[in-house]
């Protein structure tokens, strides 16, 4: 079974910038998670879908933060204008319907210069 | 609340030994506490997890010990190996409402000298 997937891998953007990332949960994961991880920190959840809603976005800073799960199975995570303080690992994590674990993808290292 | 406590930041010890690393919360409504391995360049991997109505949890050299009225969870790792040098995060679960949210700890370097 295929892990969840992302893209790309790195990214190096000046502030100001836009700048998106893209994820492919594992197959038949209806529950999308994005997550920022600063260096030397745990992961901080930033949105959750199910299927194609948000069911919790409560810490996604939405005045640059923007995410959208169009079809319930892939989902991009933009963010524009970028700030200095984004600096991060953008993770992707997956859930099954009456599971509780969650599975991560590689992650995006972000770098605003 | 919804803090997750970890200690302590940075582990070190000698290949063949115990590495233990602990975790407090607060709030009670959590209802499932997994622990995560990370390497450097790598997601999150889900090691071992544990529910509240059980005590300890044992999955070859890795080991949850929970204490419920303590609000207290740890994570033994027997015969520690140089390749388990890397960061370990626990984690807390809650629902709420229709989502299921994690809350991460600020994590434990490991490092098992050879």
């Amino acid at each position: 079974e295929a892990g969840v997937a992302q893209s790309p891998r790195y990214k190096i953007i000046e502030k100001r910038q836009s700048v998106a990332f893209w994820c492919n949960p594992i197959s038949g994961h209806a529950t999308l998670y994005w997550y920022q991880q600063i260096l030397g920190q745990g992961p901080k959840l930033l949105i959750q879908f199910q299927n194609n809603g948000v069911v919790d976005d409560s810490q996604l800073p939405k005045d640059r933060f923007s995410a959208e799960r169009l079809k319930g199975v892939d989902s991009t995570l933009k963010i524009q204008p970028a700030k200095l303080e984004d600096s991060a690992v953008y993770l992707c994590a997956s859930r099954t319907m009456g599971r509780y674990e969650q599975y991560f993808g590689p992650g995006t290292r972000l770098t605003v210069t | 609340q919804q803090q997750v406590k970890q200690s302590p930041q940075s582990l070190i010890v000698q290949k063949g030994g115990i590495s233990i690393i602990n975790c407090a919360y607060e709030n009670t409504a959590f209802d499932y506490f997994p622990w995560y391995q990370q390497f450097p360049g790598k997601g999150p991997a889900l090691l071992i997890a544990i529910r509240p109505d059980v005590s300890e949890k044992k999955e070859g050299r890795f080991t949850i010990s929970f204490n419920k009225s303590a609000k207290q969870f740890s994570l033994h790792i027997m015969d520690s190996q140089p390749g388990d040098s890397a960061t370990y995060f626990c984690a807390a679960s809650i629902r709420s409402g229709s989502a299921r949210q994690l809350t991460f700890g600020s994590g434990t370097q490991l490092t098992v000298l050879p």
